[in-house]
């Protein structure tokens, strides 16, 4: 099931820095999107979602970027800081739908 | 801030057996999901729970798994039979509403020797 992709599986980023992580789909019903993040030994901790009918959404120093034309989706954390180390998963649901589709995750670590 | 809690942390059980997990939803949340993760691999739904119902349940979630909320604040996955394959970390989630934000616990390691 490669219906969300996470293509990179880890990032190494400056602190301060912007970190940039991608997450594409296939399924196109799918209409609500969101970040997770996970550290270990911990469940995965909402971060920020973002509406089919939008394009932007912004919460603090996390920004999701949805392209639906291009079936992708893009987290940019400004500026990045060293708690920002963690697993961060992608995750999509479809209109009328319950069930959370997750990608592979991504392993961002933010280097002091 | 509120947050689902799970437990325990850790179970392991011999094959065969049955095993009850344990979840605490957040208490104005509406909606119950169970999922799971093998290791080294996806997070994948097993069931969302409504209503005092099962209303969508992936092709995972056969006839050994069954949920049940038997009081105001639990929601439990039951595995009947328990085999080697089950072993994986099962986590729960509650949401207010469909299609809002799922809010997960920190999830029971399970175990099958």
């Amino acid at each position: 099931d490669q219906q969300v992709k996470q293509n990179s599986p880890s990032l190494s980023v400056q602190e301060g820095r912007i970190s940039i992580l991608n997450c594409d789909y296939t399924n196109s019903m799918f209409d609500y999107f969101l970040w997770y993040k996970k550290y270990p030994a911990e469940g995965p901790t909402f971060l920020i979602s973002i509406s089919s009918i939008k394009d932007k959404n912004e919460d603090g120093r996390f920004t999701v970027f949805l392209n639906k034309s291009a079936k992708h989706l893009s987290l940019h954390i400004v500026p990045s800081q060293p708690g920002d180390s963690a697993v961060y998963f992608c995750a999509a649901l479809g209109f009328g739908n319950e069930k959370l589709t997750f990608g592979t995750g991504t392993r961002l670590t933010i280097i002091p | 801030e509120p947050e689902v809690t799970q437990t325990p942390s850790h179970q392991v059980t011999q094959m065969g057996q049955e095993v009850i997990l344990r979840c605490v939803p957040i208490s104005n949340h509406l909606y119950f999901y169970w999922y799971r993760q093998i290791l080294g691999q996806k997070v994948e739904f097993l069931v969302s729970f409504y209503n005092n119902e099962i209303s969508e349940k992936s092709e995972i979630f056969d006839d050994q798994f069954s949920v049940e909320r038997p009081d105001g604040s639990n929601f439990t996955l039951k595995i009947r039979s328990t085999k080697l394959e089950d072993s994986a970390m099962y986590f729960c989630a509650s949401s207010e509403w469909r299609n809002q934000p799922q809010h997960f616990g920190d999830g029971t390691r399970l175990s099958i020797l």
